[in-house]
């Protein structure tokens, strides 16, 4: 049972370009939500995040919204730039829970 | 500023053969995760602690064993290596849950024969 899901294995923009990566979550529990970005042969590295009583949160080029009825979030990355190719991983915790729920990632490629 | 170490980066083991990774970290994390990435699975947790002398299981704790004798270090172990145990391994720190950035190390590749 996927808690945390990332529908889109992949995405390919233009740079310049808005690049918009969903995830969608089932538990109710869930209460913060965090971006991760891991590029090969490294960790992942902490982006951007978001608590459930807010619906945005923005740094810099970086966007994150959030939809609690929806139980929906997308990160927008505004202009995309070649750095920014990688994979993008949702996570998500809440009440007790100390450990955070993945999900199984998203290969953008911003192409120059 | 080291942050999250993980030894060793790379290692083949034949099947049953024993082996520990090393995970240390030098910024006072309570908590430490050991977490397992695969191809289409995303990052899947197998074991965690919330601080010294603690460990819990995760999602996927079967063939594994932890141990957290020092707060800095976090120790993951296969006692009987199996080819589904392929996998690159990474461990992460935070300073608070739930709400705690987590902080990664490179990664451990590990491959089984």
């Amino acid at each position: 049972d996927q808690q945390v899901k990332q529908n889109s294995p992949s995405l390919s923009v233009q740079e310049g370009r808005i690049s918009i990566l969903n995830c969608d979550y089932t538990n109710s529990m869930f209460d913060y939500f965090l971006w991760y970005k891991k590029y090969p042969a490294e960790g992942p590295t902490f982006l951007i995040s978001i608590s459930s009583i807010k619906d945005k949160n923005e740094d810099g080029r970086f966007t994150v919204f959030l939809n609690k009825s929806a139980k929906h979030l997308s990160l927008h990355i505004v202009p995309s730039q070649p750095g920014d190719s990688a994979v993008y991983f949702c996570a998500a915790s809440g009440g007790s829970n100390y450990k955070l729920t993945f999900g199984k990632g998203t290969l953008l490629t911003v192409n120059p | 500023n080291a942050g999250v170490t993980q030894t060793p980066k790379f290692r083949v083991l034949k099947t049953g053969q024993s082996m520990t990774l090393l995970c240390a970290q030098d910024m006072n994390h309570e908590y430490m995760y050991w977490y397992r990435q695969d191809p289409g699975m995303g990052l899947r947790l197998i074991h965690y602690s919330v601080g010294e002398g603690t460990t819990a299981k995760g999602e996927v704790p079967d063939g594994y064993n932890v141990s957290r004798l020092k707060k800095q270090n976090f120790l993951l172990g296969l006692e009987s290596a199996a080819p589904s145990q392929t996998s690159v391994y990474f461990c992460a720190s935070s300073e608070q849950q739930p709400t705690g950035e987590l902080f990664f190390g490179e990664g451990s590749r590990l491959t089984v024969l």
